[in-house]
């Protein structure tokens, strides 16, 4: 059962250098999520999506992209990294709907911007 | 707009004493409530919620949590803390058609 799988899951990038963040489910969920983690932040959201083809803005959408193109895989873009998009990057899933599904959580990807 | 106030960004107990963490939320409408756990570098994963029903919610592993309406907090309690409980804790909370909003966080450390 592989869950929620994220690649890379470190990688380090000099600032205005470009990536993209890779995040495959294997359990048909509709909605996928990705979310930053902080120290003494929480988690925050970046962009979500509600099915395939679909992709709508979270709590901090700004100097991300990202692509929904298959159901199964949703894409996190850094067009040009600044050092303060060094961040662990949680990609998660869910079955029913934004509020009252149960979140399935990658094991993260941890980005240095120098 | 819903927020969620964890209480203590870190709370130490003592092995078999009482975790009780903060969890207050604001929503102008019933809010679903959520509390997640993450073991060192590991992602998140559902201990409890409430939708609908019942205001006490068993979890797993022996946590559980209580929606107060009228004071608008739902704190996570265990009786008797074990050194496996040593972790990270969120509380979360949604309404309507949005997705969760997270606290900060609360970490909790266990002393033998």
């Amino acid at each position: 059962n592989a869950g929620v799988t994220q690649t890379p899951k470190f990688r380090v990038l000099k600032t205005g250098q470009s990536m993209t963040l890779l995040c495959a489910q294997d359990m048909n969920h509709e909605y996928m999520y990705w979310y930053r983690q902080d120290p003494g932040m929480g988690l925050r959201l970046i962009h979500y999506s509600v099915g395939e083809g679909t992709t709508a803005k979270g709590e901090v959408p700004d100097g991300y992209n990202v692509s929904r193109l298959k159901k199964q895989n949703f894409l996190l873009g850094l067009e040009s990294a600044a050092p303060s998009q060094t961040s662990v990057y949680f990609c998660a899933s869910s079955r029913s709907a934004l509020n009252t599904g149960e979140l399935f959580f990658g094991e993260g990807s941890r980005l240095t911007v120098l | 707009a819903q927020s969620v106030t964890q209480l203590g960004s870190h709370v130490s107990v003592s092995e078999g004493a009482l975790v009780l963490l903060r969890c207050n939320y604001s929503s102008s409408v019933p809010p679903y409530l959520f509390w997640y756990v993450q073991y060192p570098n590991q992602g998140l994963q559902l201990l409890l919620k409430y939708t609908t029903g019942a205001t006490l919610v068993k979890g797993i592993n022996g946590f559980e949590a209580e929606f107060k309406k009228s004071e608008t907090s739902f704190h996570l309690t265990k009786p008797s803390a074990h050194m496996s409980d040593a972790a990270e804790y969120f509380c979360a909370v949604s309404r309507g058609n949005t997705p969760l909003v997270f606290g900060k966080g609360t970490r909790l450390s266990v002393i033998a």
